[in-house]
Order: C-alpha cells, then structure tokens, then sequence
C-alpha cells in the first residue's frame, strides 16, 4: 500500500524568510508526486508534480520541490515566503493518496 | 487551467434526508470524477472513482448504497447522501480528468460543506 506522510502540522515562516513544507512517501514502483494548496472556500490547487526528469521540480507561484529518491521525501520549497502563501498544503501520491496536510502561515 | 464545479456550495439537511450535490466540469469533458471526503484538519480521502457511463469504483470501507454516485454525462457527476446522518456531516470534494490530460493532472472543485442535524 501506498502511503504519504507530512510531519508538520503547521509551519511558521517570516514573510521573506524561505519556507519548506516536508513530505515523504512510501511507494512500490515509480513514485508519481504531487503538491497540491487549498485556500479557504477554493478547491485544491496543483503546485508541480514529479513524474520523472529532473530532481528539482519548478511549479506555479515561486515553489519548487526536490525529489530525493534515497530518503523518500519530496519537500516543497520557496526560497522567499509570502503572505498571501499562507494555506493548507498537502503532498500526494498518485492515485489519490494525500498527506494529511501542513498548514503554512506567513507572518509579515 | 481547467474549471470544476460544484453545487452547492454548502447544504444543511435533517436526519434521514437525502442530499445531492452536482460536480460539472466547465470546460472540458471529464472521463474520470472522483469524489472525496475531507474532515476537519485532516486530509482527503478518496471515497469514489466514477467514469462516465459507468458504475463508480468505490474505496473500501465506503457503503455504496449509502453515497450513490452516477456519472451520466461528460460534464456532470452526482454524489447522494442517502438516508444522511449527523457522521456524514464533511466536506465533500470532487475532481475531475481527462483522457487527454497529462498524467496524474486533476482538477477539483471548491467543495460543498455538508451538515446534517
């Protein structure tokens, strides 16, 4: 079975400061990820994904995650953080299998 | 991007109601839907996988008599709550696909908040 995990409920950033958003995965076979963000009363929205390719990913709004296929994890980056980036963030695994979210909050 | 809906947006229905709620997918024509449940502070979890004309593939542990999906066209899945009860009480969103899509891309709606009383 396929499993994703996000070990921080919330993360607490300086707007300006970089953020990262950790996720690992436990997978058999290639590992399809994904980054999703929700905002309130919106659906979800796709940040990037990794399929295959390079490890570092580049994806909507300034973030980008690393694939690390020895420590099975695919952590969201931004290398400075927004107000308006504050969200709840979730990390997945095709088919439809979700970490169970990190809420980012961005002070000014 | 792609544009999902749903409707309604939330709902409040008595105990041993039924309620549906309407997933369409705007513009393009969506081969696959699938529904999810979101809890407070937790994650989603896929409850059901629809494919236009036919029956919904359900997760295990979800009673398909009681969350009836139909899939009857390209644009429009339907989730009921059958016979509703206040632990079915959630957020419920749908996403949709296509053929054409590129791998694993999906497109979910901005859910509907269900309460049952």
């Amino acid at each position: 079975a396929q499993s994703v995990a996000q070990p921080e409920d919330q993360v607490n950033v300086a707007e300006g400061n970089p953020l990262t958003v950790k996720c690992t995965y436990s997978v058999s076979g290639n590992p399809y990820l994904f980054w999703y963000v929700q905002y309130p009363n919106r659906g979800l929205q796709f940040l990037l994904k990794y399929i295959t390719g390079d490890n570092l990913v580049k994806g909507s709004y300034g973030f980008e995650a690393e694939f690390n296929k020895s420590q099975t994890s695919f952590h969201l980056k931004k290398p400075s953080a927004l107000v308006s980036d504050s969200a709840l963030y979730f990390c997945a695994v095709i088919k439809s299998t979700f970490g169970d979210g990190t809420t980012l909050t961005v002070k000014p | 991007g792609a544009v999902v809906s749903q409707h309604p947006s939330w709902v409040i229905c008595k105990s041993g109601t039924s309620v549906k709620i309407e997933c369409r997918s705007l513009d393009f024509q969506a081969t696959t839907m699938f529904w999810y449940r979101q809890f407070p502070k937790q994650s989603l979890m896929l409850m059901a996988t629809s494919n236009e004309g036919s029956k919904a593939t359900y997760e295990q542990g979800v009673e398909k008599d009681k969350f009836l999906i139909n899939h009857a066209s390209l644009t429009l899945s339907t989730l009921t709550v059958t016979s509703a009860h206040p632990e079915d009480s959630s957020f419920y969103i749908c996403s949709a696909t296509a053929l054409f899509f590129s791998l694993g891309e999906q497109y979910f709606g901005p859910g509907t908040r269900l309460t049952v009383t």
